[in-house]
């Protein structure tokens, strides 16, 4: 499988301001996934990023709060925009691949808004 | 609309014995399939086993198997010669085998393996 990193993989932040996390795959994947885990939570997908056009969100997040870039088959960056104590939560990307397209998730970056 | 159900938020087990874990699912979809992962205190989320729900036989990676009861609707992971390592969160998920791709998980089950 994908060897699939992310940074920052922690961060305290203030109310107000924007965290940008990347993720790094160490092969060309078409498929790329972001998630967010509330704290004591099971896994909410917040959108698919597509390569070359805009990502394709899931009910309740928006891209003004959650913009997505995806300028390769091997990168992709999810911003948690004006933040809020609310977004505290580990977001992980996750990458499709094999035949029955499992996801593998990368490390997950835990956030932690003040 | 689909649907993962774990019933068991919490689980104990003894060090060497085996231990199940529950997952029932809800679709009207014909095609899907269905995956556990084990996610320790560090917070990555770790594959171990997939299932698709035309597969004849019951999924197995060396200690992992999956007792796959189609007409049940239940996809229960069962942990053979339980290590102190296993004690973690495991969640089962279910997707659509087609384009979207979108994994839908259970609320998990926390297990814990006392020595």
């Amino acid at each position: 499988s994908a060897v699939i990193s992310q940074k920052p993989s922690r961060d305290i932040c203030q109310r107000g301001t924007s965290l940008t996390i990347q993720c790094q795959v160490d092969s060309q994947v078409t498929m790329m996934f972001w998630y967010r885990q509330q704290p004591g939570q099971s896994l909410t997908l917040i959108a698919t990023a597509n390569q070359g056009s805009e990502a394709t969100y899931e009910s309740g997040f928006v891209i003004d709060k959650f913009p997505i870039s995806r300028p390769n088959l091997t990168f992709s960056t999810l911003t948690v925009s004006n933040m809020s104590p609310e977004d505290s939560s580990i977001y992980l990307c996750s990458v499709g691949q094999g035949a029955s397209d499992t996801q593998y998730f990368g490390p997950g970056t835990r956030l932690t808004v003040l | 609309a689909q649907k993962i159900t774990q019933t068991q938020p919490g689980m104990f087990v003894q060090e060497k014995e085996a231990v199940t874990l529950d997952c029932t699912y809800d679709t009207s979809d014909p095609s899907y399939g269905l995956f556990w992962y084990k996610q320790p205190s560090s917070g990555e989320m770790i594959f171990l086993i997939y299932q698709g729900s035309y597969d004849q036989q019951n999924a197995t990676e060396g200690r992992y198997s999956l007792n796959f009861q189609k007409a049940r609707k239940s996809a229960n992971l069962v942990i053979s010669a339980s290590q102190l390592g296993d004690s973690a969160m495991y969640f089962c998920a279910m997707r659509r085998m087609d384009s979207s791709y979108k994994l839908i998980f259970g609320s998990g089950t926390r297990l814990l393996v006392r020595p």
